[in-house]
């Protein structure tokens, strides 16, 4: 199947600091990228959604001058966590589709101290 | 908003044992997906369910779906300790987002 994958897998930043975590598709074209964030034990909630050269969608509740997402290509996005605090700390999961099925990264863990 | 909803949430079982995991969901959909995730990993894809009576089956696992009553199932068969993970069943629209539910942890105890 298809492969996603993610940098770094696990990062820890002091509070205020900013944090880049890269999501690419490596054997297709993603037309559509997504970032998911999820608590320990819970579920994976989505933050965003966009799509190549265009701005990201945000859902509900989410800051999207906190969590700066660029989808620069087809096969690369970031998202940047700015000014990271503490209860920012999760996993961030990104996923990536040229149509169907959706596929997920490896998943990226950050603390912030 | 679809809202999905797994039941039960947490499932401790013994080996050998069969068992049944629910999913509910809101609205019409017209995918519905397992996942599975081991602790600290992300998802890995089980099944894919499109149309209502589908089932499908690998190995101890077997997924099916009743879009009329909006609910799956994951039927666990004879589970063995490997099974123990979180499942996630997740709901897709005509729309661009998957959905997911709220999990359901496994532990499968020798």
């Amino acid at each position: 199947g298809a492969v996603v994958s993610q940098h770094p897998s696990w990062v820890i930043c002091k509070s205020g600091t900013s944090v880049k975590i890269e999501c690419r598709s490596l054997d297709f074209q993603a037309t559509t990228m997504f970032w998911y964030r999820q608590f320990p034990k819970q579920s994976l909630m989505l933050m965003a959604t966009s799509n190549e050269g265009s701005k990201a969608t945000y859902e509900q509740g989410v800051e999207k001058d906190k969590f700066l997402i660029n989808h620069a290509s087809l096969t690369l996005s970031t998202l940047t966590v700015t000014s990271a605090h503490p209860e920012d700390s999760s996993f961030y999961i990104c996923s990536a589709r040229a149509l169907w099925p959706q596929y997920f990264g490896p998943g990226t863990r950050l603390t912030v101290l | 908003e679809l809202k999905v909803e797994q039941n039960p949430l947490f499932l401790s079982m013994q080996e050998g044992k069969n068992y049944t995991i629910y999913c509910n969901y809101s609205t019409t959909s017209d995918r519905l997906y397992w996942y599975r995730q081991d602790p600290g990993k992300s998802l890995e894809s089980l099944f894919v369910l499109l149309s209502n009576g589908a089932v499908k089956q690998e190995g101890r696992l077997m997924a099916s779906l009743d879009t009329k009553a909006r609910l799956s199932t994951l039927h666990i068969t004879a589970a063995v300790h490997d099974l123990s993970a979180t499942y996630f069943c997740a709901v897709s629209t005509g729309a661009n987002n998957l959905f997911f539910g709220t999990g359901t942890r496994l532990t499968v105890i020798p």
